[in-house]
């Protein structure tokens, strides 16, 4: 089983549509993080969480909300989407990894595709 | 701020070697990471430099030099599975570590 989910992992809607991307994780890390990525641009951040309390706003954000339902689960929602919001989008979590060095290595889920029309 | 420079794409054959190169410019430096990226899957965990040197794992090793501003993924006997795109990332240092990531280099292994 993976340890990352994402749901759904495609998803077409319209303009002006409520939208809500889930992640779950079970990697039993305290970090967790919302990416999109566009062609030619890179990952970009758009929310980071440290724990159920802690909710950051990254370099994207407007336009979208987040929700830390648990240690395990953050969820990304597009309010009123709109068309460049049309991204792949990806959760990714962090926190200490066993071994000498800490890391905080960050792992991604497998991604959701939204097409906004 | 961080600004991360990496080559857009690179070509490479069946069993050679190739060199990918990362330069970065940034307001504080706490590691670099190396994820490797198929088209439309998720990114995956390379390897992870904080000191000077070489880290070696397997097939990959990372490079990286501080003083420079410089790391580079050394990938050898390419296979065609490792066509794909490199992704460089620098954690900046502060209360949160966020990673910066640089646009990638796709890679293309041919026979």
């Amino acid at each position: 089983d993976a340890d990352v989910t994402q749901t759904p992992r495609n998803r077409i809607t319209k303009t002006g549509k409520r939208i809500m991307l889930e992640c779950s994780q079970t990697k039993g890390h305290d970090r967790m993080y919302w990416y999109r990525q566009d062609p030619g641009l890179g990952l970009r951040l758009i929310y980071y969480s440290f724990d159920v309390k802690d909710i950051n706003k990254g370099e994207i954000s407007d336009g979208y909300s987040v929700s830390r339902q648990a240690q395990a689960k953050f969820s990304l929602s597009l309010e009123s989407a709109i068309p460049n919001q049309t991204a792949l989008y990806f959760c990714a979590t962090s926190g200490r990894d066993r071994g000498f060095i800490d890391t905080d290595t960050q792992y991604f889920g497998p991604g959701t595709r939204l097409t906004v029309l | 701020g961080q600004n991360i420079d990496q080559p857009t794409e690179m070509t490479a054959t069946e069993g050679a070697i190739v060199q990918i190169n990362c330069t970065y410019q940034t307001s504080g430096f706490n590691g670099l990471f190396w994820y490797q990226q198929h088209a439309g899957e998720a990114p995956t965990f390379l390897s992870y430099n904080v000191l000077d040197g070489l880290e070696e794992k397997g097939r990959f090793s990372s490079f990286l030099s501080r003083s420079k501003g410089y790391s580079y993924l050394l990938l050898k006997e390419l296979q065609m599975k490792d066509s794909a795109s490199y992704l460089c990332a620098v954690r900046d240092l502060g209360g949160f570590q966020k990673l910066v990531f640089g646009t990638g280099t796709r890679l293309l292994v041919s026979p």
